[in-house]
């Protein structure tokens, strides 16, 4: 079983539109969790970190569910520069690697 | 500038020949990592460093070499390139954050063809 799942997508919206999607991981003792952002095979970028308590940026809102082991991703207001892989990142406490999901596409059209 | 710097962009390089792919931080971050990414199969961790010689194999080593004598610095060799490492690197830095956090900033990558 991978560490961490995620729906390849792709998910094609409507500019204007919210679009969410969730990242599973199989190791319970993952402490920490992160979205990347990363466009056409450049590299990837930090877009947020993911807190315990959920958070926001913006129009991107996180959520961490311990219980069920996954994190989400909502965007709201979707822009066509929104569109791009969404890298789901978790890493263990005190572990300076990471386990990479293998990304969500997502595609904002006009 | 500051960050992260990967040379060269783009290489073309034939069957068999030695590749040297270079990688500079100026974070003076303790840990370094090298993954590539190919079409299907998202990143994948071909060697870590936890500080300067120390250097530790990740998920697909079997093929690169690498070596890190200072921090700032971590370059990947290929000792006999073959088609199937033609992919795109990216190296990246971190350091240990915040609730003992560790995300990674990445460079621009590589685009390796092997001819």
């Amino acid at each position: 079983r991978k560490e961490v799942e995620q729906d390849p997508g792709p998910f094609n919206v409507p500019e204007g539109a919210t679009v969410a999607f969730n990242c599973t991981y199989s190791n319970s003792a993952s402490q920490s969790f992160f979205w990347y952002r990363q466009d056409c095979r450049k590299e990837p970028k930090l877009l947020m970190s993911v807190y315990s308590s959920g958070n926001e940026d913006g129009r991107f809102t996180a959520q961490l569910n311990r219980a069920s082991q996954y994190i989400s991703l909502l965007i709201r207001d979707s822009k066509l520069s929104d569109s791009a892989t969404y890298l789901c990142v978790v890493n263990v406490w005190n572990d300076y690697k990471l386990s990479f999901g293998a990304g969500t596409t997502v595609t904002v059209r006009a | 500038d500051a960050g992260i710097t990967q040379s060269p962009r783009y290489k073309i390089t034939e069957t068999g020949r030695q590749v040297t792919l270079m990688c500079h931080q100026t974070w003076s971050h303790s840990y370094m990592f090298w993954y590539r990414q190919d079409l299907g199969h998202g990143l994948r961790l071909i060697y870590y460093s936890a500080a300067a010689d120390i250097t530790d194999k990740g998920e697909v080593p079997d093929g690169y070499v690498v070596s890190r004598s200072k921090t700032e610095n971590f370059p990947l060799t290929l000792e006999s390139a073959t088609r199937s490492q033609t992919s795109v690197y990216f190296c990246a830095s971190s350091a240990r954050g915040a609730e003992a956090s560790y995300e990674q900033y990445f460079g621009p990558g590589t685009r390796l063809t092997v001819t």
